[in-house]
């Protein structure tokens, strides 16, 4: 299993690009979650999944966007890129049903906006 | 407003002494606690939980308390490793709230040799 996996590991976007965050796992989990890291912070919730056509804001859900097609992708899209958006992003899965909760993550994708 | 709040960012502790990050929270609807640990460069990793049915978890060298009336955990890693240099974050669940995690703002922890 390769577990949570992100593409791309780095990227740089000028100020209004868009761009989208890959994500896909291979565990059949249902829930899936998107999370972005701020220097020195710890991570914030921007956008959930229970299951595959249904999505929920978290936290900081404002200039993003987020689609959920198949229980394996997840992807997550930036339409207008602001420096705001400078960070690290983080994709979760977890099968929802487990008593720990526990959620896996992928390696993350660190972002620039300039 | 932080939910979850770690005061600590970060811990020195000499290689085979106690290691005891702190965690405080202030949603009484959590009823999942996590601590996940965090290498540069790489996602975070989970490392234990506690369900708030408990007070005391083990696994190992990592041990989790929680005092519910205090809305208060912490971790205890014993006897400390030089690998155990990372980012601790501690995070909360409402289980009946879509699972979501809230995490703290981290706790750096360096382990001398």
């Amino acid at each position: 299993n390769a577990g949570v996996t992100q593409t791309p590991k780095f990227r740089i976007l000028k100020i209004g690009q868009s761009m989208t965050l890959q994500c896909t796992q291979d565990m059949n989990h249902n829930y899936m979650y998107w999370y972005r890291q701020d220097p020195g912070m710890g991570l914030k919730l921007i956008y959930y999944s229970v299951g595959a056509g249904i999505t929920d804001k978290g936290e900081v859900p404002n200039g993003y966007n987020v689609s959920r097609s198949t229980t394996e992708d997840f992807p997550l899209r930036l339409e207008l890129a602001a420096p705001s958006q400078t960070s690290v992003y983080f994709c979760a899965s977890s099968d929802g049903t487990g008593v720990s909760n526990e959620q896996f993550f992928g390696p993350g994708t660190r972002l620039t906006v300039l | 407003d932080q939910q979850v709040k770690q005061n600590s960012p970060s811990l020195s502790v000499q290689e085979g002494r106690i290691s005891i990050l702190n965690c405080d929270y202030t949603n009484s609807m959590f009823d999942y606690f996590l601590w996940y640990k965090k290498y540069p460069a790489e996602g975070p990793t989970f490392l234990i939980s506690i369900s708030s049915i408990k007070d005391k978890n083990e696994d190992g060298r990592f041990t989790v308390f929680l005092n519910k009336s205090a809305k208060h955990l912490s971790l205890h890693i014993v006897p400390s490793q030089p690998g155990d240099s990372a980012v601790y974050f501690c995070a909360a669940s409402d289980r009946a709230a879509g699972n979501k995690l809230t995490f703290g703002g981290g706790t750096r922890v360096l382990v001398k040799p």
